[in-house]
């Protein structure tokens, strides 16, 4: 069975801090992971996206790394602010099979408080 | 850009309602729209694909009759939920994939609709 876990569950740091959030998945064949940021009562906004190929990419003081052989992924947030408060959710995908369907895995997230 | 809108994103309403839930796609055309219900501290879970001017793709498990999905035109998509019952209570999200974007793009999520029955 397909699944992504994510680790730790909830984590609260400083203002100013840096972390990094680990993501586990299971999920044959993989096409490819993203890292999504949740606010509370809000969709999800696409923070990375990473093929199989890809081992590392970066948004602004986000910054993604996938190990596809070892099939983890973390994301790596620097400088935190307290607007990085906020469910941090990895997704992996498998190959595009047709119909529409996107074959996404989701996390159930960490959730992250930054204190001032 | 690329803005998905969802109305309403708050809804209380009496047990044995339908309720309706619009989707739209406020700047791009979407071909195919997605559907998630998330219960609190859990994953996104896709109910159902929804392909502009077909029929929707349910997920297993998830009652096509219970959740009526109609994507009549590239720009809104909609999920009622037919005599919604209190476990039905959850945080709708839909999604779209703009026209053209390849597979590897991300989906554009909607900010959700908290649906409450009482």
């Amino acid at each position: 069975k397909n699944q992504v876990e994510q680790s730790p569950q909830s984590l609260i740091i400083l203002e100013g801090k840096n972390c990094t959030l680990q993501c586990n998945y299971t999920v044959s064949p993989f096409s490819n992971l993203r890292w999504y940021k949740q606010d509370t009562g809000r969709g999800p906004v696409s923070l990375t996206i990473m093929t199989f190929s890809e081992n590392t990419k970066s948004n602004g003081r986000y910054t993604a790394t996938l190990d596809a052989d070892t099939k983890q992924s973390s994301l790596h947030i620097t400088a935190s602010q307290l607007s990085d408060s906020a469910s941090y959710i990895c997704v992996v995908s498998v190959p595009y099979s047709g119909g529409g369907a996107d074959g996404l895995t989701f996390g159930k997230g960490t959730h992250l408080i930054i204190q001032p | 850009g690329a803005v998905v809108s969802q109305h309403p994103s708050w809804v209380i309403c009496k047990s044995g309602t339908s309720v309706k839930i619009e989707c739209r796609s406020l700047d791009f055309q979407a071909t195919t729209m997605f559907w998630y219900r998330q219960f609190p501290k859990q994953s996104l879970m896709l109910m159902a694909t929804s392909n502009e001017g077909s029929k929707a793709t349910y997920e297993q498990g998830v009652e096509k009759d219970k959740f009526l999905i109609n994507h009549a035109s590239l720009t809104l998509s909609t999920l009622t939920v037919t005599s919604a019952h209190p476990e039905d209570s959850s945080f709708y999200i839909c999604s779209a994939r703009e026209v053209g974007d390849s597979y590897n793009q991300p989906q554009h999520f909607g900010d959700g609709t908290r649906l409450s029955i009482l």
